[in-house]
This record gives structure tokens, sequence and C-alpha cells, in this order.
């Protein structure tokens, strides 16, 4: 069964103060890791995908990497606007499991002026 | 541009009652999906579909069922209503494995 385990759960920053978000997961294989962002009373809002170990994306302040068993987003000199819920899900190869999504639980990103 | 649409937003039910969310997407995908996202539990697939006149379950499908009559169209259905029904509903599509382009989700709660 494909998990996927975030942390923390909320985080609270000040303006500018860069910092990290954990995305592990278990997987039979990989097909591909996302990154989401969620504005309260708003759909999930899709930010990256990521295929293989070493790989890295970059948007504006936010830097995804990816590992073999987990990813990090990074997020540099945040703003109060980056505030949102981040979730991170895994796609898995394989028949039954082909396109479908498991997600994490999120983690709550709070950045104070 | 509406990408994908959800109809209703809210909706308020009473336990044993019956009702239908609709999912609407422009983008010609393949692959639509229903989640379900409740305040500690995260977003679980409830049922999917990869092509018109197809469904199949996904990880929490008791107490709902689907259909895919039409390519642009996917309906979540309850047939009787249960207070645990009580979440956010998200419908989301895919054409590839880029990711999901979600709803904006409607707010059903069961009284």
């Amino acid at each position: 069964e494909d998990q996927v385990t975030q942390s923390p759960e909320a985080l609270r920053l000040q303006e500018g103060e860069s910092s990290s978000l954990n995305c592990s997961y278990t997987v039979s294989g990989l097909r591909g890791l996302f990154w989401y962002r969620q504005d309260p009373g708003k759909g999930p809002e899709f930010l990256f995908t990521l295929y293989s170990a070493g790989e890295e994306k970059e948007k504006e302040r936010l830097k995804a990497t990816l590992t073999k068993k987990e990813s990090f987003l990074h997020i540099t000199a945040p703003k109060p606007e980056d505030s949102a819920t981040y979730l991170c899900a895994v796609q898995a190869v394989g028949g039954g499991s082909n396109y479908k999504l498991t997600f994490g639980k999120g983690t709550l990103l709070t950045v104070n002026p | 541009n509406a990408g994908v649409t959800q109809t209703p937003k809210f909706r308020v039910l009473k336990t044993g009652q019956s009702m239908t969310l609709l999912c609407a997407q422009d983008m010609n995908h393949e692959y639509m999906y229903w989640y379900r996202q409740d305040p500690g539990m995260g977003l679980r697939l409830i049922h999917y579909s990869v092509g018109e006149g197809t469904t199949a379950k996904g990880e929490v499908p008791d107490g709902y069922n689907v259909s895919r009559l039409k390519k642009q169209n996917f309906l979540l259905g309850l047939e009787s209503a249960a207070p645990s029904q009580t979440s956010v509903y998200f419908c989301a599509s895919a054409g590839q494995v880029y990711g999901y382009t979600f709803g904006s989700g409607t707010r059903l709660t069961v009284v």
C-alpha cells in the first residue's frame, strides 16, 4: 500500500525566514511525486512534479527536491502570501494504481509579516 | 478557461436523503476522480474513471456511486446520506501523468 507522510503538520515562520517541508513516501514503484498548494476554501493547485531521485524544480520562492525515500519543499525568504497548506502526493506505476494519487495530510504553513 | 467545475458548492442534507454532485471538465481529459477531504485525514479517493463509460472504486467507496456517461462529466451520488459523509468533496481530472486539475470543492453537511 502506498503511503505518504508529511512533516511537520504545521509550521509558523516569520517573513524572510527560510525553511523546508518534508514528504516521506513508500511506494512499490514511483511514477511521479507531486506538490500542491491549497488555500482555505479552495481546491489544491498544482505546483511541481518530480520523477526521479536527484531531480529539482523551482518556482519563485519554492524549490522541490526528490530522493529515493523523500521529497523536500524548500521555501526561501517566504512572504505572507505563501501561507497555505502544502500537499504532497505520489503516483505509482503498475496496473491498478495507474494515474491515481495518494496524498499526505499536508503541512499548514503560516508566514507572519 | 473554466477547467473543472463542481456543482453545487454547498449543500445541507438530512440523514437518509439522496443527492448527486456534478463535476464537469472542459480540458478533454480522460481521467477523472472524486476525493473527500476531512480534517486530519487528508484527501482520500472515493471513485475514479479512466475514460467514458468506465468507473472504479478507490480507497473509500462505500455509500457512494458514480457514473461517467459523457467524457466531460463525472457524477457522484449519495443514495442515503449519513452524518459520516459530512465532508468537502473534490473532483479532479487528468489528461496525463503531469498532475491533476482540481475543482473548487463541494461542502456537504449531513444532519
